[in-house]
Order: C-alpha cells, then structure tokens, then sequence
C-alpha cells in the first residue's frame, strides 16, 4: 500500500538516450512533483502539477518534458540524456492549494554512463 | 543562492540526549517551514511543520522552534533514540509560490547507543 511510487528504482543509460520515470500516487492528491537531488544533495524543485496541470516549471532543460495523464500519475520524460543529469530523482504529491506536507518517494537514481 | 542553510553537516548525539539540528533562512517571504527525515535510499519523510504565526509546534518527541527576527528554526529531538538516525532536512515555502518548498542540504544526524 505505498503511497507514492516511483519506477524503476535504479536506470543505468548512456548519453544521449531517451528514458522515462513513472510516478503514481494513490493518496487521493490532486498535486504532484518532480525534485531532482544532484552529487551536492541539494533538492530543488523540477515542476510541479495540480488537478494536471503545470504549475511550477523552474529553469529546467526542455530536454525535461512532463506528463500528467491524471491526478495520480505524473511521469518524466527526459530526452538526449547528458552527464549531469546524474542524479537521484523524487516524486511527491501534497493536497495542494493548502499548506499540506508533500510526501515523497523513495526516488530513482539516474546514472548516465 | 542558498535561501535555506544548514551548516552542520553532521550531528552525533548519545541515546537518551536532546539533537538540535539547526536552520537558517534568508527569504523573508517564508512563511511555512517544514522538518523532513531522509533514510538511505528511501525518500524525505515528513516529521512536522511550523507556521510563521507560531513559535513552537511540537508533536512528541519533535519539537521545532521559529524565530522570525533571527530568520532560524531549530528542531529538538527529546530523547533521541539510534532510529533517529538520519539526515534531517529543513524546507520552506512562501505564500504566492505555489507551495514550492527549497530545502535545505541536510544535515546527517548519528544518535550512538
């Protein structure tokens, strides 16, 4: 009964690919988000969604593109893959327009080889 | 631009004692804040919050602590116990920001039976 789940846990790919990671939650959320915690272990917001639609898009590459199929789902699609986008990455959700805590998964870690 | 620091990397406290792990702020535009405990490879788990209406919030063993003027908060952990240990990290939010939340970069707590 997680409550918010990332696939895969760990992807291994080479520069230049295209990869992507599914995020759901079943916590009944309608806001969900994409942090990215690099080698610094600073998390910083990637974007941010609610009730499917785009909220927060910080300064991230347009190599970064996602998608919110419904309130439960939000996936990353990351295209042409380069070597600093190493890093693990976290999904979250949070009853939004509220001062709600957001809860987190457990990440994936991204290794471009 | 760190708008939340933590500048103790690290903390190590004997079982039993109070941790105080410590947070700065430079955005006076915060006005929540949020206490978060990070496992290895397990994501951020939300501990508690404080408005900035509030001083003080405590549930349990936790007890976080707002000073407006000085722009720092501190999170008080009484008694600490060897599950407690892990990274804590601070994070906060502005009203108007879509409830965007910057952390902080952690800080590794080690409670020593």
């Amino acid at each position: 009964d997680t409550a918010v789940s990332q696939t895969p846990k760990y992807l291994v790919t080479q520069m230049g690919n295209d990869k992507s990671i599914k995020c759901e939650q079943n916590l009944g959320h309608d806001t969900m988000y994409w942090y990215k915690q690099d080698s610094k272990k600073f998390l910083k917001i990637m974007f941010s969604y609610n009730n499917k639609e785009l909220i927060i898009n910080e300064t991230v590459p347009n190599r970064f593109s996602p998608k919110s199929p419904d309130k439960a789902h939000l996936n990353l699609h990351i295209n042409s893959l380069e070597l600093g986008d190493s890093a693990v990455y976290f999904c979250a959700s949070s009853q939004g327009m509220v001062r709600q805590p957001q809860h987190f998964g457990d990440g994936t870690r991204l290794s471009i080889l | 631009d760190q708008q939340v620091k933590q500048n103790s990397p690290s903390l190590s406290v004997q079982e039993g004692r109070i941790s105080i792990l410590n947070c700065d702020y430079t955005n006076s535009m915060f006005d929540y804040f949020l206490w978060y405990k990070k496992y290895p490879a397990e994501g951020p788990t939300f501990l508690i919050s404080i408005s900035s209406i509030k001083d003080k919030n405590e549930d349990g063993r936790f007890t976080v602590f707002l000073n407006k003027s000085a722009k720092h908060l501190s999170l008080h952990i009484v008694p600490s116990q060897p599950g407690d240990s892990a990274v804590y990290f601070c994070a906060a939010s502005a009203q108007g920001s879509n409830y965007k939340l910057t952390f902080g970069k952690g800080t590794l707590l080690t409670v020593n039976p």
